[in-house]
């Protein structure tokens, strides 16, 4: 079966560390580009980045750039974004998704990663 | 980059044909045939319904069809079911390298 699999929700303090994963399975990870998604409670669907599993190729969105780190280690097929310190602002759903190169779908979606960030 | 424009709702009843609108610029939608268009339930990831502006992957119902023009692409609902009540949104690639989501539309069927 293609998926990607996410972990499981995140509690932490302002200030704290965080990286998240998103594995992939099924597919070539080497030919696929990753992209992470930030949704806020109850609002839409935000670009934070994207990242080639082959080549670690990465682009971030303006809004996103210098505040996470987005990183891939195709060696386990898995991509990550990752907060040196996070703030309260940053509580929100991480999704992970994967496209084909030469396509625009982004065809496989994780379940999200749920991201709570209080004092 | 910002945010493609949607509108915020759209609603129709049962059997009808509904259409979102998603406008960029000459920098996204106008500048390549990689518009996609997604459908996401409350609490769940999006879901893949159109991608290279018209095309319907595998398992995507015939009801929803995608076009553009110029600036602006648009996802076409014909057959309007209860189950198509869910929020939509668009994306595009970018000149910039990276890609961008539309503000999202809510769908009520009435």
């Amino acid at each position: 079966e293609v998926l990607l699999v996410q972990s499981g929700a995140e509690v932490k303090k302002p200030g704290e560390s965080l990286r998240i994963p998103c594995k992939g399975f099924g597919y070539s990870f080497s030919t696929h580009w990753i992209g992470w998604v930030r949704q806020m409670p109850g609002k839409g669907l935000e670009w934070m980045g994207i990242i080639n599993g082959g080549s670690s190729d990465t682009r971030y969105s303006p809004s996103f750039r210098g505040q996470v780190t987005i990183s891939a280690d195709k060696s386990i097929g898995t991509a990550y974004v990752e907060w040196s310190s996070l703030k309260a602002s940053d509580s929100a759903m991480y999704y992970c998704t994967a496209i084909a190169g030469g396509s625009s779908g982004w065809y496989l979606w994780g379940q999200g990663t749920l991201v709570t960030v209080s004092s | 980059q910002s945010a493609l424009t949607q509108p915020a709702s759209v609603s129709g009843s049962p059997g009808q044909s509904i259409t979102i609108s998603c406008t960029g610029t000459n920098s996204d939608v106008g500048g390549y045939n990689y518009v996609s268009w997604y459908q996401q339930y409350p609490g769940k990831a999006p879901k893949l319904m159109i991608s290279e502006v018209s095309d319907r992957p595998s398992g995507v119902s015939n009801r929803f069809s995608g076009s553009k023009s110029g600036n602006t692409a648009s996802l076409t609902i014909s057959g309007l079911q209860a189950e198509d009540e869910a929020d939509y949104y668009c994306a595009s690639y970018a000149s910039s390298g990276i890609y961008v989501f539309g503000t999202g539309t809510e769908v009520t069927v009435l």
